[in-house]
């Protein structure tokens, strides 16, 4: 299976700062990422897919790039709705896999 | 609006099985394949497997064959799953996802999750 490694696991940052998520994974995935949001009580978001496709409906303030085994997830000028849990997930071959998470927190 | 809303909180004893559903609205469910995903305590995201609807066609983590089972119901726009032969380790949050329309292996809507817990 493709292990997915998250870093930071947690990231504190405040409304209007930039922050960028890892994902790196133990093989090539070409650009086969995505990212979720998890946030209590609500349903799990899809943001981004294909390393660096937005989701319809997401604010452009989110941006993925990377491609092989290393990704990236930018959330600019972070709004109060940004902080929760973020998770990458590998799509490109079976099982698909998730990372570990990554916590961003206000600060 | 799409919709998937999972059945509720289970608490089974050990040895037994569960089956929980994500009923489907907002959308043909026979257009979409349906995927559940584990999230153990405290832990990350496990796929767990993927059925078309359209087609009756399963596929399975190999980490979860033998436990889960996944059906659905096209009259009732309804998934199901099973889980069997529960053991603490079973006990996590379960959601239905919905695989995208363009790229069934993304998830692109997903359920309020479904506690079971596996306690004597």
């Amino acid at each position: 299976d493709v292990q997915m490694t998250q870093s930071p696991y947690n990231l504190a940052a405040s409304p209007g700062e930039s922050v960028s998520i890892n994902c790196k994974a133990s093989k090539s995935i070409s650009k086969y990422l995505a990212w979720y949001q998890q946030k209590p009580g609500k349903a799990n978001k899809l943001l981004i897919y294909d390393g660096s496709t937005l989701q319809s409906g997401i604010p452009s303030r989110f941006s993925g790039s990377g491609s092989g085994t290393d990704f990236t997830l930018t959330i600019r000028s972070l709004e109060p709705e940004d902080f929760g849990l973020y998770y990458c997930q590998q799509h490109n071959e079976y099982p698909w896999t998730f990372g570990g998470g990554t916590k961003l927190e206000l600060k | 609006e799409v919709k998937l809303q999972q059945s509720g909180d289970e608490l089974v004893r050990p040895g037994a099985s569960v089956k929980m559903s994500c009923k489907a609205s907002g959308y043909t469910f026979t257009d979409y394949a349906m995927h559940w995903v584990k999230q153990s305590p405290g832990q990350g995201l496990e796929w767990i497997g993927t059925i078309i609807p359209l087609i009756d066609t399963t596929s399975y983590n190999q980490k979860f064959k033998g436990k889960a089972t996944l059906t659905a119901d096209k009259s009732s726009n309804t998934a199901y799953m099973e889980l069997s032969r529960l053991t603490s380790e079973d006990s996590a949050v379960y959601y239905c996802a919905r695989g995208a329309f363009n790229n069934y292996r993304v998830m692109d809507a997903w359920g309020q999750g479904a506690s079971v817990t596996v306690s004597s």
